[in-house]
C-alpha cells in the first residue's frame, strides 16, 4: 500500500515555466489538501478539495490551480512560477474533511 | 484573526518528561490536532482533541482548554529519536486545519 505520492520529489525551475505537482493516493479518502511550507511559518492551505469533482480556494491560492477529476488525483498546476512559490509542497488527504490528514512526502520545489 | 502560538525551540534530556504549549484564537472551532514532523520528512498525526481534558496515548499525552484556547502536548520518557517538529493545528468553522509554526524539540543525551 503506497499511501499518498508526490511527484517529483525535487525540481528546480526557471521564472515563467508551468509547472505541475502531481499526487496520487490509494487510500479512496474522499478529502485532499496542497499545502505549501516555509521556514519560520505554519503549513499554509493552497487548494482544496471535499470530493471528486469539486475544489476549493485556502489561504494562498494565488498563481496556483487545481482539479479534481477522479478520487485518486489531485495535481497542482503553477501557471506561471515566480521566485516566491520556491518553497516545499505537501500533498494531503483524509477520509473526509474533519478527520485527520496523511501526508505526501513533499516537493521541494525552487524557482530561479 | 486567526492566531497559533507555540515556542520556535525547546530543548530537553533523554528519559526526561517537556512539555509543548500551544494557544490559540480562531474563528470557530472542529478540534486540535498534534503532528509531528521529522527534518525533511512529512508530517505525521499524533493525537486529536476537540473536547476538554486530557488524551493518553503511550508515552504521548494531549490536553485541551477550549475556554483557555490552550492545549498542550506531553511527551514523556523521552527518546532520541523524538527530536522533531511539534506542530500544533486548529480545525476552524470551515474544517480547515490552521496551522502553527511548529515547535522544533531538541533531546540532548
Amino acid at each position: 500500500i503506497a499511501g499518498i505520492t508526490q511527484a517529483p520529489t525535487s525540481q528546480i525551475l526557471a521564472a515563467g515555466r508551468r509547472m505541475t505537482l502531481r499526487c496520487t493516493q490509494d487510500m479512496r479518502h474522499n478529502a485532499m489538501y496542497w499545502y505549501r511550507q516555509d521556514l519560520g511559518l505554519g503549513l499554509r492551505l493552497i487548494h482544496y478539495s471535499n470530493t471528486a469533482g469539486t475544489t476549493g480556494k485556502g489561504e494562498v491560492p494565488d498563481g496556483y490551480s487545481v482539479s479534481r477529476a477522479n478520487t485518486d488525483d489531485f495535481p497542482l498546476t503553477l501557471a506561471s512560477a515566480v521566485p516566491s512559490q520556491t518553497s516545499v509542497y505537501f500533498c494531503a488527504s483524509s477520509e473526509t474533511n474533519n478527520n485527520e490528514q496523511f501526508f505526501g512526502p513533499g516537493t521541494r520545489l525552487t524557482v530561479l | 484573526g486567526q492566531n497559533i502560538d507555540q515556542p520556535t525551540e525547546m530543548t530537553a534530556t533523554e528519559g526526561a518528561i517537556v512539555q509543548i504549549n500551544c494557544t490559540y484564537q480562531t474563528s470557530g472551532f472542529n478540534g486540535l490536532f498534534w503532528y509531528q514532523q521529522h527534518a525533511g520528512e512529512a508530517p505525521t498525526f499524533l493525537s486529536y482533541n476537540v473536547l476538554d481534558g486530557l488524551e493518553e496515548k503511550g508515552r504521548f499525552s494531549s490536553f485541551l482548554s477550549r475556554s483557555k484556547g490552550y492545549s498542550y502536548l506531553l511527551l514523556k520518557e523521552l527518546q532520541m529519536k523524538d527530536s522533531a517538529s511539534y506542530l500544533c493545528a486548529i480545525m476552524d468553522s470551515n474544517y480547515q486545519l490552521i496551522w502553527g509554526a511548529g515547535t522544533k524539540l531538541i533531546i540532548k543525551p
